[in-house]
């Protein structure tokens, strides 16, 4: 059974420019969670989605956006690059609510 | 607000030994909580949880116990060997939020 897959796994960017990372959960899951990790901060939740639909946001600003398609694949994009948005962002994916996620291994943003 | 802390940066332990790291919540509302192991340049794997209904739970040579009254979580690992030597995430999340809160991680190293 494949695992969950992020694309690209590394990327550079310029201060200002716009970023869109790709995620595919496993197969048959339905919950695909965002998470950015930066040193000392442990893993910060962004959103969540199920069905294509976002049931939880966390504290980042409106640069950062995610959607869901109908194969539960799912993007993020943060717009407006800064530097302080270079990080590893984690997908991560599950069957639901109370249950374990399978995290891939990340796509590491560099903002220069 | 860090309401999932993890008061070890690090921990080394001998091969054999026991390895015990630790995690203290604030949010009484958790009830589900889990470990992940991170080795460098990959994602979270997800090792055990527990539900706060329980005290205890056993899966080979890892074991989370909960203290509920002390908010207070710890994973042992017996015997421990030199391929635990990563970093270790507790995460606690409350039923209906779809989201993880995680610790800012404890860097295990298991000395051969």
């Amino acid at each position: 059974k494949a695992g969950v897959t992020q694309t690209p796994r590394y990327l550079i960017k310029t201060r200002g420019q716009q970023v869109t990372l790709s995620c595919s959960p496993i197969s048959g899951h339905r919950s695909v969670s965002w998470y950015q990790q930066t040193p000392g901060q442990g893993l910060q939740f962004l959103f969540e989605y199920f069905s294509e639909t976002q049931r939880n946001k966390g504290n980042f600003p409106g640069r950062f956006s995610g959607r869901q398609f109908s194969n539960s694949r799912s993007e993020m994009n943060v717009s407006t690059l800064e530097l302080g948005d270079s990080a590893l962002y984690l997908c991560a994916s599950s069957y639901g609510d109370r249950a374990e996620a399978f995290f891939g291994q990340g796509t590491r943003l560099t903002v220069v | 607000d860090q309401q999932v802390k993890q008061n070890s940066p690090s921990l080394s332990v001998q091969e054999g030994r026991i390895s015990i790291l630790n995690c203290d919540y604030t949010n009484s509302m958790f009830d589900y909580f889990l470990w992940y192991k991170k080795y460098p340049a990959e994602g979270p794997t997800f090792l055990i949880s527990i539900s706060s209904i329980k005290d205890k739970n056993e899966d080979g040579r890892f074991t989370v116990f909960l203290n509920k009254s002390a908010k207070h979580l710890s994973l042992h690992i017996v015997p421990s060997q030199p391929g635990d030597s990563a970093v270790y995430f507790c995460a606690a999340s409350v039923a209906g939020t779809y989201k993880y809160i995680f610790g800012t991680g404890t860097r295990l190293k298991v000395l051969a």
